[in-house]
């Protein structure tokens, strides 16, 4: 089975330019999440879809970060505008419905200038 | 609010030789926990699951509630179990499925 795609792999911007990233989960999944991992931490969870409904933002930083998933299968993180902060790998993860397993992608690496 | 402590961040053993990766969380319902490994230039990938008490290449791990502790052990470290490792929690209620994620420990097992 095909895992967890991300694009790109790496991006490198200059702070207050907008940057987008790619997820497409695996089939069949109904549940996606997207992580920040910053340098020497573990991965913070940002938005949490199922299907294409959010069960959980609370630690998105809403005034420039968005995230959409579009009909319940592949998703979209957005940054605008960056700031120097935001440098840090996005992870996205997919999970069956109700399932425990968390599986990741690649994930992207961003750094702001 | 729910944590996970990982109190190493790096963690040196020889080939053969015990390893003890510690993990400690606070939490106020009923936790489930994870440890997931990430191998060089692989994804982040779940290792065990503490419901499940399974034993996954060789690696075990026991809740210990009264110690809000969940260390990884294996007895005897292959060179191959160099990887970075992060002991998670998975939330229930409302946040269903949200993984809070501990700071990792670099394992290096040397020959």
């Amino acid at each position: 089975e095909a895992g967890v795609a991300q694009s790109p792999r790496y991006k490198i911007i200059e702070k207050r330019q907008s940057v987008a990233f790619w997820c497409n989960p695996i089939s069949g999944h109904a549940t996606l999440y997207w992580y920040q991992q910053i340098l020497g931490q573990g991965p913070k969870l940002l938005i949490q879809f199922q299907n294409n409904g959010v069960v959980d933002d609370s630690q998105l930083p809403k005034d420039r970060f968005s995230a959409e998933r579009l009909k319940g299968v592949d998703s979209t993180l957005k940054i605008q505008p960056a700031k120097l902060e935001d440098s840090a790998v996005y992870l996205c993860a997919s999970s069956p419905l109700r399932g425990y397993e968390q599986f990741f992608g690649p994930g992207t690496r961003l750094t702001v200038l | 609010a729910q944590r996970v402590t990982q109190p190493e961040k790096l963690l040196s053993v020889f080939k053969g030789a015990p390893v003890e990766l510690k993990c400690n969380y606070s939490y106020s319902g009923s936790p489930e926990l994870f440890w997931y490994v990430q191998y060089s230039r692989q994804r982040l990938q779940l290792l065990l699951r503490h419901i499940s008490r399974e034993s996954i290449k060789g690696f075990t791990a026991d809740l210990n509630k009264g110690e809000t502790s969940f260390h990884l052990k294996k007895p005897f470290a292959q060179e191959e179990d160099s990887a970075m490792y992060y002991c998670a929690l998975r939330s229930g209620g409302t946040s269903y499925g949200k993984l809070t994620f501990g700071q990792g420990t670099i394992l290096t097992v040397h020959p």
